[in-house]
């Protein structure tokens, strides 16, 4: 089980949002900035969403990050059928030093 | 930007031992050196996980559940970075990335990948 607890899964119809969160499972860990990464299969990770909210060029404006506490969430608006894949968040823990992922969230688009 | 391109993966027996590579390209602005590096891996059916870091002070950090079986290191005289995994079981067979350490506390750039089938 990840120290980092996301949902398996989300839905919505194309041109909804949905939410994903990203919460630490165990208070132990000590971290600061949360990222996202989006992965489809067979391809390699690709980072989108950095330091909880800023977004890496070339990543739309639909995808969206906020932290509150020891939660993070990353929002998909406007979904499409090319937002279908899986998204990860992840940290790294300063008190372990060790960098922890999340369980990963599928996204489907109905 | 840099270009990351993994290998060395292939089939191998339970128990033995392996080494994967990454070898970075297409370096604009910073060389190899300055880059720590990440490993992470993803077995089929299953998420991401993290393996190892090397900082570009040659510092590395490894995953509790990997420690004492992986090496990670690097030659940046060649702009590789290497991973060695010993006494394989089928559980690691997975894909295998390198990827940059990013100034912002994350991970940012990726190779493609390199697979590992470990046989029973």
């Amino acid at each position: 089980q990840s120290a980092l607890t996301q949902p398996p899964s989300v839905s919505a119809a194309p041109g909804q949002k949905v939410t994903i969160s990203c919460s630490k499972s165990s208070s132990n860990i000590v971290s600061d900035y949360v990222s996202w990464y989006q992965k489809f299969p067979g391809t390699a990770p690709k980072l989108l969403i950095y330091e909880d909210n800023k977004r890496p060029s070339g990543v739309p404006d639909r995808f969206s990050g906020s932290k509150s506490g020891t939660s993070a969430t990353l929002v998909i608006a406007g979904l499409q059928t090319g937002d279908e894949a899986d998204y990860y968040c992840g940290t790294w823990d300063t008190r372990l030093t060790v960098w922890v992922f999340g369980g990963g969230t599928k996204v489907t688009v109905l | 930007q840099v270009q990351l391109v993994e290998s060395g993966g292939g089939v191998v027996q339970s128990g033995k031992s392996l080494r994967v590579s990454c070898a970075a390209s297409s370096l604009t602005g910073l060389p190899f050196s300055a880059y720590g590096m990440h490993w992470v891996r993803q077995a089929p059916g299953k998420g991401l996980e993290w393996v190892g870091f090397i900082t570009n002070a040659e510092r590395t950090y490894y995953a509790d559940s990997m420690k004492g079986r992986i090496i990670i290191s690097r030659d940046n005289s060649k702009n590789t970075l290497s991973l060695e995994i010993s006494s394989l079981t089928v559980e690691d067979a997975a894909a295998y990335y390198c990827a940059t350490d990013g100034p912002n506390r994350d991970i940012d750039q990726w190779g493609q990948g390199t697979l590992v089938t470990v046989s029973s």
